[in-house]
């Protein structure tokens, strides 16, 4: 079965750092781009980094400097090394696969992994 | 506030047709680039309804529909049925943002 699985969320002060992890399985994880996106409690979803092939990252403005996204093609995982987290930054983290092709669509999500910034 | 503008609800009785807006600009559906449609079900992650402004992913029914034209996409269903009332979201490429998606619509089921 293809198969995106996220960990790591959790409750973290502000300023603090955390570090998301996405497992991948049914599918040769170095051949697609992924992507990290999030939805804070009641509101839209919200792209923040992507990371290529040939591990190329790209950033959402307002992660740029404090998140960094790496993937380990052996494992078949992809990590979101979040750094400086302020409230702004809770919300549920998807990991997601981009389909082949050109600017493809997100077709396969994870369950979505908690964050929550809070004193 | 959103790079692409839907309407935050829509609603239709069951067995009708109801579309969702996904309106955008030159640096993004205007300028040539692919929508996609997502299907978010109530405490679950998204889903891939509709890719490439009109394509069905295997899997979902022909209810569902999309179209393009110039700055805008559509999402129609047509058919309606309670398994319908989701949150849906239309999402595209941007040459400045990169990937944005939609505000959201809420689908619900009279």
């Amino acid at each position: 079965e293809v198969q995106l699985v996220e960990a790591g969320g959790g409750l973290v002060q502000p300023g603090g750092s955390l570090r998301l992890s996405c497992a991948a399985s049914g599918f040769t994880f170095s051949d697609y781009e992924i992507h990290w996106v999030r939805q804070a409690i009641g509101e839209g979803l919200e792209w923040v980094s992507a990371i290529g092939t040939g591990g190329d990252p790209h950033y959402r403005d307002s992660v740029k400097g404090r998140f960094t996204i790496s993937r380990e093609n052996v494992k078949n995982s992809l990590y979101l090394q979040m750094n400086s987290l302020t409230a702004g930054d809770t919300a549920v983290y998807y990991c997601a696969r981009e389909s082949t092709g050109a600017l493809g669509a997100f077709d396969i999500w994870g369950q979505g992994t908690m964050v929550t910034v809070s004193s | 506030q959103s790079v692409l503008t839907q309407p935050p609800s829509v609603s239709g009785a069951p067995g009708q047709r109801v579309t969702i807006s996904c309106t955008g600009s030159s640096s993004n559906i205007g300028a040539g680039y692919d929508v996609h449609w997502y299907q978010q079900l109530p405490g679950t992650a998204p889903k891939l309804l509709i890719y490439d402004n009109y394509n069905r992913p295997s899997g979902v029914p022909d209810r569902f529909s999309g179209s393009k034209s110039g700055t805008s996409a559509s999402l129609a269903i047509t058919g309606l049925q309670a398994g319908d009332e989701a949150d849906y979201y239309c999402q595209s490429y941007d040459r400045s943002l990169r990937r944005v998606f939609g505000g959201g619509t809420k689908v619900t089921v009279l």
